[in-house]
């Protein structure tokens, strides 16, 4: 099983500011099948990014991921107040199965 | 628009079974994976399980938290995957979400959830 170990646990920062989501895997996953994902209270998760660093439909482009091997970020460029949420990275491949990362908390400062 | 909706969540007593359902409309649901997540009250998101489209066989992959208690099976005429759950424990409590995947796009498409209770 690849474990996915996202950094911070919470991140505290004022709209207007960048930040920086790191999700760091056990062994090296298939850049094709990382995935970053936003959730809000009561919702479902969101898919943002797939295949590490393409926006999934409707994704303002103040969003973007990059990485490769076992090293993965989502930078927001400009945080806007909606984008206070929690942070999923998840592999999603078929072998070795998929596993999600245990989340980052983005909060308002 | 395109969406999938789980249904058949509830309570149910530790050792029980409880079957969910997961349908798909405005996609082109045969050609999709579809996995199986879940959240249990307050933490993250736990990928249970997949089953693959036709082409690939209807191949079923299990986390091994459930592997042997929960079967995944599909009617692609319906549009639908099914989740049956055995042997239900309270550690199962959650809400359970189905994703549709393509290798193209990514798991893009998400369910609302459907809340499972498992308590005596």
């Amino acid at each position: 099983e690849i474990v996915l170990t996202q950094s911070p646990g919470t991140l505290s920062l004022s709209p207007g500011e960048r930040a920086t989501l790191s999700c760091r895997a056990s062994q090296s996953v298939t850049s094709t099948y990382l995935g970053w994902y936003q959730q809000k209270p009561g919702q479902a998760p969101r898919l943002l990014i797939f295949g590490a660093s393409s926006r999934a439909t409707g994704i303002p482009d103040r969003f973007s991921g990059s990485g490769s091997g076992t090293d993965f970020t989502l930078t927001i460029s400009r945080l806007e107040p909606e984008d206070f949420a929690v942070y999923y990275c998840q592999q999603y491949g078929n072998s070795p199965p998929s596993t999600f990362g245990q989340g980052t908390k983005l909060e308002i400062k | 628009e395109a969406q999938l909706v789980e249904s058949g969540g509830g309570l149910v007593q530790p050792g029980g079974s409880l079957r969910l359902s997961c349908a798909g409309s405005g996609f082109t649901f045969s050609d999709r994976y579809i996995d199986w997540v879940r959240q249990a009250p307050g933490k993250g998101l736990e990928w249970v399980g997949r089953i693959r489209n036709k082409a690939n066989g209807y191949f079923t992959q299990y986390a091994a938290s459930v592997e042997g208690r929960f079967t995944f099976s599909r009617d692609d005429s319906r549009n639908s995957v099914y989740l049956q759950m055995n042997s239900l424990k309270t550690e199962d409590t959650a809400v359970y979400y189905c994703t549709g995947l393509l290798w193209a796009t990514g798991p893009n498409y998400w369910g609302q959830g459907t809340l499972v209770t498992v308590s005596p």
